[in-house]
């Protein structure tokens, strides 16, 4: 069946550090691919997404490339700040299907 | 205009006991999810609702939980008898017919079973 891997957290960083959070995924057809985050006491919201291979997302200073030939989608963002501190679960959506497959999610924090 | 709303924020119980947990959707809305994250593992789902019709259960891991969705408003999601394995936070989430991609999710309930 389909499943997202994402990398452990917590990841800790700087503010203005570049933030990497790798997300890998095996899905049967094509997908599309998500990342949400959940703000402290708040619910998941879609931060951007990409429905077909080489397609990147942008949100907010964040962005993620599919990469169908290493099966990957990996969230990025050049200079964090102490507000980016949240849950990022990557997810997989195949087609035909409204219900997300998610990963783990990483805890990022983000120090002043 | 008010999101997906879910009360209790966290509730506490001892094995055997049992909770009621409710979900406010986004009104209009007549799309329903419940999914679940057990601690440090993924957000599973659970079940769809199309107005007070379940469209889809075959996430609810067994017979001891029950959601509801009387007059296709809120839902409930009652969990009797509670095990130490049920705990976790659980997500409700809601979308248009229109737009069903597109979840809007609460900001969970998380339950700890003693």
């Amino acid at each position: 069946g389909d499943s997202v891997t994402q990398m452990e957290g917590p990841v800790t960083l700087s503010e203005e550090a570049f933030l990497t959070i790798n997300c890998t995924y095996t899905a049967t057809g094509y997908p599309s691919l998500f990342w949400y985050v959940q703000y402290p006491g708040e619910g998941l919201q879609l931060l951007l997404k990409a429905t077909k291979a080489d397609d990147k997302g942008s949100n907010k200073g964040f962005e993620a490339t599919y990469r169908k030939e290493t099966t990957s989608f990996h969230l990025e963002k050049g200079s964090v700040q102490v507000s980016d501190s949240a849950v990022y679960f990557c997810a997989l959506r195949e087609g035909g299907s409204y219900i997300p497959t998610f990963g783990r999610g990483t805890s990022l924090i983000v120090h002043p | 205009e008010a999101g997906v709303t879910q009360f209790p924020s966290h509730s506490v119980i001892e094995k055997g006991q049992t909770v009621t947990l409710r979900c406010d959707p986004i009104s209009g809305h007549d799309n329903l999810y419940w999914y679940r994250r057990v601690m440090g593992k993924e957000i599973k789902f659970l079940l769809h609702f199309v107005k007070e019709s379940k469209q889809d259960e075959s996430g609810m891991p067994n017979n001891r939980f029950l959601a509801e969705r009387t007059g296709g408003t809120y839902s409930t999601l009652k969990v009797q008898p509670a095990e130490l394995e049920d705990s976790g936070v659980y997500f409700c989430a809601s979308s248009q017919v229109s737009s069903a991609d597109t979840q809007y999710f609460g900001p969970g309930t998380r339950l700890t079973v003693l």
